[in-house]
């Protein structure tokens, strides 16, 4: 089956550690998305990448950092610098071709710091 | 940088009737209009999407308006069904600069028996 699959689902961390949330696509797109989701709020953008190697900051970027060594592999590192990490976390993907495109969501991450 | 407002935050509506969610968009270079469906501790899905060039689009029960000159889409949603029920986002993006969508705060439509 073709899609993007984050895991794990739910992420339970101690304040002050770093922990890293795994998003795959095997949708062969080149552009990938980290967005926030807080209740009763729409999405708000981390990161996002366009292509291998390459990232840039979203609305919301400070205490994360993300990696794109892989076409199919986006992780995203919350950091203990995060004042407020309790969130549904959601990676996206689009492909490139054709101007803009339809973003296709994975299930999410919902990480609760303790 | 581009803002989205969506109205209203929650809609009840009974089983058949229509609904209706309307947004309103600032930035002008905004070309690309989708609208998702997100059920409860899931990922948003496409419903429909819309592109500047073209004023409404429909697809069964759903349609999609846009506006260009007053910078404003709704969404429409006709013989409501309970499996309607969820939150649904509406967002806006242009060409270029990655594409980043920027979304609405989202409605909550509940469909009654």
């Amino acid at each position: 089956d073709g899609g993007i699959t984050q895991s794990p689902k739910y992420l339970f961390r101690k304040e002050g550690q770093n922990v890293t949330l795994s998003c795959e696509q095997n949708l062969n797109h080149d552009a990938m998305y980290w967005y926030r989701q807080d209740p009763g709020q729409g999405l708000r953008l981390i990161y996002y990448s366009q292509i291998v190697n390459d990232f840039q900051k979203g609305d919301i970027a400070e205490g994360y950092s993300v990696s794109r060594e892989k076409k199919e592999s986006f992780p995203l590192t919350v950091t203990s610098a995060q004042k407020n990490p309790t969130a549904f976390y959601l990676c996206a993907s689009r492909g490139t071709s054709g101007g803009v495109g339809e973003q296709f969501f994975g299930p999410g991450t919902r990480l609760t710091v303790l | 940088g581009e803002n989205v407002e969506q109205h209203p935050s929650t809609l009840s509506v009974q089983e058949g009737d229509s609904a209706v969610i309307k947004c309103t968009y600032s930035d002008s270079a905004s070309n690309y209009f989708p609208w998702y469906k997100q059920e409860l501790g899931k990922g948003p899905q496409l419903i429909i999407d819309i592109r500047s060039n073209v004023g409404e689009k429909k697809d069964q029960r759903i349609a999609v308006t846009l506006n260009k000159t007053a910078k404003h889409f709704s969404l429409h949603i006709t013989e409501t069904q309970p499996e309607d029920s969820a939150v649904y986002f509406c967002a806006a993006s242009f060409t270029g600069g990655g594409n980043k969508l920027t979304f609405g705060t989202g409605t909550q439509l509940k469909v009654e028996l």
